[in-house]
């Protein structure tokens, strides 16, 4: 099974600055075909989660061009150019290279 | 629009079984696959299992292999969870995911999620 580890755990933010939340995988997730196949999702207070990046770097869509995802291999980051209020929540990547799929244990956002 | 409704949470001793259903609107469900991904209270998010467009692939968390069967009818829009010799530690709010395209892919990402249903697991 492959191993999602995050960092920091919990990340205090600014309004207005930048922001970025680093996920590593026990493995590569650097397939044949180019992808990376790291998501990441963003789960709101009482609320499901929602799809911010998926293939590590396509951005899913509605979501705002203040977030983008970069990295490969196993080694990813999501990144927040400048920080709204509406972005605390808890941010999960989550890995589909291997089919026994597996989430990072979360970083909590909050202002 | 877009809309997954999951049902049939509940309360349940160990040992029981339970099936969840998730109801699809909005999009042509037999085109996409379709996964379970669990929460239980305070805790992260844990995938549970996901099924191919049409059927033919279905895996599983090694926590819930052998004991949860996922299925679907496509001409009734439905994606189900069979939940046998459940545990405690299967307490948790279940959701339903679309895979977010229709390229016959499991892996790509989740981009519509249910509201969810509780399982709670209690002797």
């Amino acid at each position: 099974e492959i191993v999602m580890t995050q960092s920091p755990l919990y990340l205090p933010v600014t309004p207005g600055e930048p922001a970025s939340i680093s996920c590593r995988s026990s493995q590569s997730l650097l397939h044949s075909n180019g992808y990376n196949y790291v998501d990441w999702y963003l789960q709101k207070a009482g609320q499901s989660p929602q799809l911010l990046i998926y293939l590590g770097s396509n951005r899913a869509s509605g979501v705002p061009d203040r977030y983008s995802g970069s990295g490969s291999g196993t080694d990813f980051t999501l990144h927040i150019s400048r920080v709204e209020a509406d972005d605390v929540g808890v941010y999960y990547c989550m890995q589909t290279r291997q089919t026994r799929f597996t989430f990072g244990p979360g970083t909590k956002v909050d202002i | 629009q877009v809309q997954l409704v999951e049902s049939g949470g509940g309360v349940v001793q160990p040992g029981g079984s339970l099936r969840l259903s998730c109801a699809a609107a909005g999009f042509v469900f037999r085109n996409y696959g379709m996964h379970w991904v669990r929460q239980a209270p305070g805790k992260g998010l844990e995938w549970v299992a996901v099924m191919s467009y049409d059927g033919t692939n279905k895996y599983y968390a090694d926590s819930v292999k052998g004991r949860f069967t996922i299925s679907r009818d496509n001409s009734r829009n439905t994606l189900d969870l069979q939940m046998d010799s459940l545990r405690v530690e299967d307490t948790a709010v279940y959701y339903c995911a679309k895979e977010i395209t229709n390229y016959g892919t499991v892996n790509y990402g989740m981009d519509v999620w249910g509201q969810g249903t509780t399982v709670t697991v209690s002797s």
